[in-house]
């Protein structure tokens, strides 16, 4: 099976920008989450899609938003950047079964100029 | 908040076995305890997971001890590829619970 896989791999972004990073999940995977890793602050969960909807959100501004294709893609968007959104943005999608784990992308490295 | 406490970093000699610990001391019943690891700037990689039993698998072993409030992974005959922080996680058995990083342990391994 092919991997979680995420486009672009690196980004530079002006202040103001926005940016839009897509996430193609393990085939049959229907859950996919997005992460936020800085230095700082480490692995924040940004949010989760299921079928379509989100199901958890994690505490960040609502200039992250983000979406669910039916064929299970998704894509996170994040308006008006800041210098302080440069981070390594990860993907991970999960299975169907309950104990199911994480499988994560190689994560689009995003810088803030 | 995360619901792990780990050290911040460790050293190990090559060859010798690795063992990290974690402490959960607030798992509920419900909860299983993952392990995953992230090698420099690239996703974190599954390694293993338990819920009360000891666990093993190819890359590693899970302790887990009786009362569940805290868990030890052993890799077993470390290598310099198993340089990496290594994140210990706490999630109920619903797979809608999120997954909360906390900081995680930075592995070296000395040649």
């Amino acid at each position: 099976k092919a991997g979680v896989t995420q486009t672009p791999r690196y980004l530079i972004k002006t202040r103001g920008q926005q940016v839009t990073l897509s996430c193609s999940p393990i085939s049959g995977h229907r859950s996919v989450s997005w992460y936020q890793q800085t230095p700082g602050q480490g692995l924040q969960f940004l949010f989760e899609y299921f079928s379509e909807t989100q199901r958890n959100k994690g505490n960040f501004p609502g200039r992250f938003s983000g979406r669910q294709f039916s064929n299970s893609r998704s894509e996170m968007n994040v308006s008006t950047l800041e210098l302080g959104d440069s981070a390594l943005y990860l993907c991970a999608s999960v299975g169907q079964a309950s104990t199911d784990t994480q499988y994560f992308g190689p994560g689009t490295r995003l810088t803030v100029l | 908040d995360a619901k792990t406490t780990q050290p911040t970093s460790m050293d190990c000699a090559e060859g010798r076995a690795a063992n990290l610990p974690c402490n959960h001391s607030t798992i509920s019943g419900n909860e299983y305890v993952y392990w995953y690891r992230q090698i420099h700037s690239q996703g974190p990689q599954y390694i293993i997971h338990g819920l009360k039993n000891n666990e093993t698998n190819e890359m590693a072993s899970l302790i887990i001890t009786e009362d569940r409030k805290s868990s030890t992974l052993i890799l077993p005959h470390a290598t310099l590829r198993d340089t990496a922080v290594y994140y210990c996680i706490v999630r109920l058995v619903n797979r809608d619970d999120k997954i909360i990083f906390g900081k995680g342990t930075r592995l070296h391994i000395l040649p």
